[in-house]
């Protein structure tokens, strides 16, 4: 099976700009998460997506924002980004929450100038 | 709340030496824990999970519920396990809520 894929894997953006992520999950997932992973705070989570509906947020601003797909797949908006948006941004995949494993992907390094 | 601690940022070991990573949970109900692995420009992987019971790569983790606690345990250290290494818990219908991670170096 394929693995979680992420695009773009890397992106430069200024502030102001705004930006979107794509994740494609194991085929058969349901479940799509995001994290975003910087060195001072680690992993931190921002939202959960199952059949199209978003099932947890984390504790971020509303410039984030993310949906998903029949099909999915996952897409997540940063609106006027700022520099501490900079980070690798990490989407994970399971069959549903819970207390299945999740499968990450590589990830997409957004730098913001 | 639910929280992991891992109280160590880095953690360096000699080659052969045994090696321990602290994880340290806060959680009221039965928890799921797991062990993350990011090695150097690769994405991070499961290491292991405590219902498994299982030694991946040497290592294994023992949940201690009195303790609330999950170490990551190795009896010797070799250089391909360098890398940072993240402890989760799954609480359930709620995402894995992770440690801020250590970041283990281990010397030749």
């Amino acid at each position: 099976k394929a693995g979680v894929t992420q695009t773009p894997r890397y992106l430069i953006k200024t502030r102001g700009q705004q930006v979107t992520l794509s994740c494609s999950p194991i085929s058969g997932h349901r479940s799509v998460s995001w994290y975003q992973q910087t060195p001072g705070q680690g992993l931190q989570f921002l939202f959960e997506y199952f059949s199209e509906t978003q099932r947890n947020k984390g504790n971020f601003p509303g410039r984030f924002s993310g949906r998903q797909f029949s099909n999915s797949r996952s897409e997540m908006n940063v609106s006027t980004l700022e520099l501490g948006d900079s980070a690798l941004y990490l989407c994970a995949s399971g069959f549903q929450s819970g207390r299945d494993t999740q499968y990450f992907g590589p990830g997409t390094r957004l730098t913001v100038l | 709340a639910q929280r992991v601690t891992q109280p160590e940022k880095l953690l360096s070991v000699f080659k052969g030496a045994p090696v321990e990573l602290k994880c340290n949970y806060s959680y009221s109900g039965s928890p799921e824990l797991f062990w993350y692995v990011q090695y150097s420009r690769q994405r991070l992987q499961l290491l292991l999970r405590h219902i498994s019971r299982e030694s991946i790569k040497g290592f294994t983790a023992d949940l201690n519920k009195g303790e609330t606690s999950f170490h990551l345990k190795k009896p010797f250290a070799q250089e391909e396990d360098s890398a940072m290494y993240y402890c989760a818990l799954n609480p359930g219908n709620t995402p894995l809520v992770f440690g801020k991670g250590t970041r283990l170096s281990v010397i030749a």
